[in-house]
């Protein structure tokens, strides 16, 4: 099973600032099975980034996603005050099983 | 508009089988390309991902629950339903139902979530 490692676990920013965040996988993942999704307190997770790089549905252009093989990362150019939240990469392997990163809470510096 | 919503038990005791039913609308569970997961996120902690039924009936299921989960669907209902045996405390959680437009890999729709808490 492939397991995903997300680092850092905080990262404490300034809006306006640039996030970077990074999902390690523990063996080679299909650049087109990497997902990456934001959480909101009491809201489910809403998808971003959908095979690697491509954004989601009315997601803003200061989200950017990156990667192939083992390492991935998103990056948010500017931080809004609405982008504080908790992050979570995702892959599906081809055992036909989905897992998830133990996620990377951006809080407000 | 598609949607999904999860209903269930909030309240269940320990040893107990617990039955969430996810009912989907916007979409049709017998479209070839359609697929739903239930995934869960106990308080404060990560996402888990815990079974997975195809558009083919086909089902997926996490290796480490495998043996106490059963998901199935009902298409005329548009429900999904996911069986876990033998409860515990450390099965409290929310869970949530979520879909998957295959081939896709990522779920581009989530229901809310129902909140099951496991107790005597």
């Amino acid at each position: 099973e492939i397991v995903l490692t997300q680092s850092p676990g905080t990262l404490s920013l300034s809006p306006g600032e640039r996030a970077t965040l990074s999902c390690r996988a523990s063996q080679s993942v299909s650049s087109s099975y990497l997902a990456w999704y934001q959480q909101k307190p009491g809201q489910a997770p809403r998808l971003l980034i959908y095979g690697a790089s491509s954004r989601a549905t009315g997601i803003p252009d200061r989200f950017s996603g990156s990667g192939s093989g083992t390492d991935f990362t998103l990056t948010i150019s500017r931080l809004e005050p609405e982008d504080f939240a908790v992050y979570y990469c995702q892959q599906y392997g081809s055992s036909r099983t989905w897992t998830f990163g133990q996620g990377t809470k951006v809080e407000i510096k | 508009q598609v949607t999904l919503k999860e209903s269930g038990p909030v309240l269940v005791k320990p040893t107990e089988t617990l039955t969430l039913t996810c009912t989907v609308s916007g979409f049709s569970l017998s479209n070839a390309r359609m697929g739903v997961s239930w995934i869960r996120q106990p308080p404060g902690k990560a996402l888990e991902w815990l079974a997975h039924i195809f558009s083919n009936d086909e089902k997926s299921y996490s290796t480490s629950l495998k043996s106490r989960l059963t998901i199935s669907k009902d298409t005329s209902k548009s429900q999904v339903v996911l069986t876990m045996t033998n409860m515990d405390p450390v099965d409290t959680a929310t869970y949530y139902c979520a879909r998957i437009f295959s081939p896709q890999g990522h779920f581009d729709y989530w229901g809310q979530g129902t909140l099951v808490t496991v107790s005597s």
